[in-house]
């Protein structure tokens, strides 16, 4: 089953903070993140496994809380370079059966 | 840095033809996938495969099919192509055996649209 994303779009300048959220109504073994830039392949950001574990990449983290099947992407200070489509993917607790979520378009204005 | 590569970024193809799309990984990954990309859905699974003439229906397998003859190459057969198959493509790869730690590494696409 897809896990939801929110928000669906935000449009940001450049400098200011966003959370993107992904949650499942199923238990989970991991949340995946990727980045897509418009015309580009999608590139992977980071995992989070089971356990609640904060992740960093630069001014990109990331949080899972698995009590709530949910996991944050924060990015702060955003930068031009991070706009883009933001896909969370969750894995099932069995560990199998990975699912991209819908996606959230990350616009950064000057 | 692993490389996926697509043979064809951009498909014109009429209504009931025969539609191959080719992918080719050079890092000796075991596993190779097929997503379609539209608009609101994110990616869904089409077909994935684990090793060499084997192959899995993803989440939405109808109206394709799949060869795996060598490790590096994965293809995509639509058999009579069909204008709801107006889609992106898009292959990948992974080393991981499990889906739970599979990081995925994507070609650029290919973007088929069917008259």
């Amino acid at each position: 089953q897809q896990p939801v994303q929110s928000p669906q779009a935000v449009i940001l300048r450049e400098g200011e903070d966003a959370v993107i959220n992904c949650s499942s109504s199923k238990a989970l073994y991991s949340v995946h993140w990727y980045r897509q830039k418009h015309g580009e392949a999608p590139v992977f950001l980071m995992i989070l496994l089971k356990g609640g574990e904060q992740k960093g990449h630069e001014k990109i983290s990331a949080s899972f809380n698995e009590k709530k099947q949910q996991s944050s992407l924060y990015l702060t200070a955003s930068q031009l370079s991070y706009s883009g489509t933001y896909f969370c993917g969750t894995v099932d607790n069995y560990g199998q059966n990975f699912v991209f979520g819908p996606g959230t378009r990350l616009s950064v204005l000057p | 840095d692993v490389k996926v590569t697509q043979s064809s970024r951009y498909l014109v193809k009429r209504t009931g033809e025969k539609v191959f799309l080719e992918c080719v990984q050079d890092m000796d990954h075991e596993n190779m996938f097929w997503y379609r990309q539209d608009p609101g859905l994110g990616l869904r699974l089409i077909y994935f495969s684990y090793d060499v003439k084997m192959k899995e229906k993803g989440d939405i397998p109808e109206g394709y099919s799949v060869s795996r003859e060598k490790k590096e190459r994965f293809s995509l057969i639509l058999e009579s192509a069909s204008t709801n198959q107006t889609s992106m493509y898009l292959c990948a790869s992974s080393l991981e055996p499990g889906a739970g730690a599979n990081v995925l590494t994507f070609g650029a696409g290919s973007r088929l649209t069917v008259l």
